[in-house]
């Protein structure tokens, strides 16, 4: 299995409060990307990283940030939690590598807003 | 953008029976297309992925099929086992150059093997 981890894995918190979820991969790929998985949507991209401060939005991009100071992790956050956002949400890294883009995914998190 | 559609969302089918996934996408500039498998409490991992100057690929008992013409491709699983219950899901994308890597995904598909 590629080295991603994500934590928590599992959280609990209520509407209006601040979230941070951490990825962190041992793999030193350029790529990293968080998704949301819900039922009946699939995986929709929040957001994305192809650099160290480099990143940019998804297509449900409204309601988190994210930062990348290192290369091994990438930071999302909730600035103000919202039952909405309660999901499992998913990191995943890719580099390129004779043509190939192949995505890891990292466990997830499952993140309940009261 | 791109968009995918999957179907279907649910397929059940007996032990030894084939299963098939189709997906379909939009723009005609897509030309990776990979398949994910999602076990329960697990995130997605890579099974099989096929390049658009490539019309099937196999491996073992799982196949892909693509028809660039009608931009549609397929997941094909023969002699299915229990053990290959779990959710798949499609995906497309412009094959990474360099550039940034962004697939869509379709909605996913829930495969149910009964013994």
């Amino acid at each position: 299995d590629a080295g991603i981890t994500q934590s928590p894995r599992h959280k609990v918190t209520e509407t209006g409060t601040p979230v941070t979820l951490r990825c962190h991969q041992t793999e030193n790929h350029r790529y990293m990307y968080w998704y949301r998985q819900d039922p009946g949507h699939g995986l929709r991209l929040i957001h994305y990283s192809y650099g160290v401060k480099d990143t940019d939005k998804g297509e449900v991009s409204d309601g988190y940030s994210v930062s990348r100071s290192k290369t091994e992790d990438f930071l999302l956050t909730l600035e103000s939690a919202t039952s909405s956002q309660t999901s499992v949400y998913f990191c995943a890294i890719s580099e390129y590598r004779g043509g190939n883009g192949e995505q890891f995914f990292g466990p997830g998190t499952r993140l309940t807003v009261l | 953008g791109e968009n995918v559609e999957q179907h279907p969302s649910t397929l059940s089918v007996q032990e030894g029976d084939s299963a098939v996934i189709k997906c379909t996408y939009s723009d005609s500039a897509s030309n990776y297309f990979p398949w994910y498998k999602q076990e329960l409490g697990k995130g997605p991992q890579l099974i099989i992925d096929i390049r658009s100057n490539v019309g099937e690929k196999k491996d073992q008992r799982i196949a892909v099929t693509l028809n660039k013409t009608a931009k549609h491709f397929s997941l094909h699983i023969t002699e299915t086992q229990p053990e290959d219950s779990a959710v798949y899901f499609c995906a497309a994308s412009i094959s990474p150059s360099g550039g940034s890597y962004i697939p869509t995904f379709g909605r996913g598909t829930s495969l149910i093997v009964h013994p």
